[in-house]
C-alpha cells in the first residue's frame, strides 16, 4: 500500500526556535497533501491543505505566518513551525492523497513536538 | 455544513464476540465515508470506504461498514474481535461544498478484553 514518511518522530525545541517537520510520500506522487493536529485523547484537526507548487489553504483559525507550509513536489511537502512556543506542543499528522476527493488519505506516523 | 458523530467514547467487547462502533454523519449532497483506526502515538491507518454501491463495504482486518441512507449512519463492524483489534477508531466523511477535506468524528476507543 501508499507509504508516508514523518521526519522527524519527534522532536524537543526551546521556546522561540523554529521547528521543521517534512511528510514524504515515499511509492506514489500525491496530488494533495494535509496537516492536521491532534491533541492528546482528541479528533484531528486540519490545519491545512496542499496541492503542490500552490500556496496552502488554511483553515480557519490557523495562523499561516506561524505554520509555514511548503509543497515543492509531489512527494514532498514541510511544516515549519516559527518561533514555537509552549503552546504549539503537539502531534503533528501529516496525510496524501492520490487524485480526486473521495480517494483515500495515506496518513504519516506523526511527529511529536515538545516545546520547552 | 459537513459533521461526523460517533456517540461513544469508548467500546469494550469480549475477544470473539461481534462488535459495532457507531457513526452517523451529516452532509449536504453525496456522502463519501471512511473509516481509519490509529494506534497509539501513530497515524491513521485506512479501513474501508463507501463512495458509491453495495451498503456493505468490506475493508482490512476483516472490518466491515454497512451504509444506511435513511438513518445517515455508517457503522464499523467485525464479527469477531481481536485484542489486537484494541485501538482509536475514527469515522470521516468527505463530501458537501468544501470537497475535498474530510470531516472526522471524535473517535471511538475500543478495547477488546481476552
Amino acid at each position: 500500500g501508499a507509504v508516508v514518511s514523518q521526519h522527524p518522530s519527534w522532536v524537543i525545541c526551546k521556546s522561540g526556535t523554529s521547528v521543521k517537520i517534512e511528510c514524504r510520500s515515499l511509492d506514489f506522487q500525491a496530488t494533495t497533501m494535509f496537516w492536521y493536529r491532534q491533541f492528546p485523547k482528541q479528533s484531528l484537526m486540519l490545519m491545512a491543505t496542499s496541492n503542490e507548487g500552490s500556496k496552502a489553504t488554511y483553515e480557519q483559525g490557523v495562523e499561516k505566518d506561524k505554520f509555514l507550509i511548503n509543497h515543492a513536489s509531489l512527494t514532498l511537502s514541510t511544516l515549519t513551525v516559527t518561533s514555537a512556543h509552549p503552546e504549539d506542543s503537539s502531534f503533528y499528522i501529516c496525510s496524501a492523497r492520490i487524485g480526486t476527493y473521495y480517494n483515500e488519505q495515506f496518513f504519516g506516523p506523526g511527529t511529536r513536538l515538545t516545546v520547552l | 455544513a459537513q459533521s461526523v458523530a460517533q456517540p461513544e467514547d469508548q467500546v469494550n467487547v469480549a475477544e470473539g464476540n461481534p462488535l459495532t462502533v457507531k457513526c452517523t454523519y451529516s452532509v449536504s449532497g453525496n456522502p463519501y465515508l471512511f473509516w481509519y483506526v490509529q494506534y497509539p502515538n501513530r497515524g491513521l491507518q485506512f479501513l474501508l470506504k463507501y463512495i458509491t454501491g453495495d451498503n456493505l463495504v468490506k475493508g482490512s482486518y476483516g472490518f466491515e461498514a454497512e451504509f444506511n441512507k435513511s438513518q445517515t449512519s455508517f457503522h464499523l463492524k467485525k464479527p469477531s474481535a481481536l485484542v489486537s483489534d484494541s485501538a482509536l477508531y475514527f469515522c470521516a466523511v468527505a463530501g458537501g461544498s468544501t470537497l475535498g477535506r474530510l470531516y472526522f468524528g471524535r473517535g471511538t476507543q475500543l478495547t477488546v478484553w481476552p
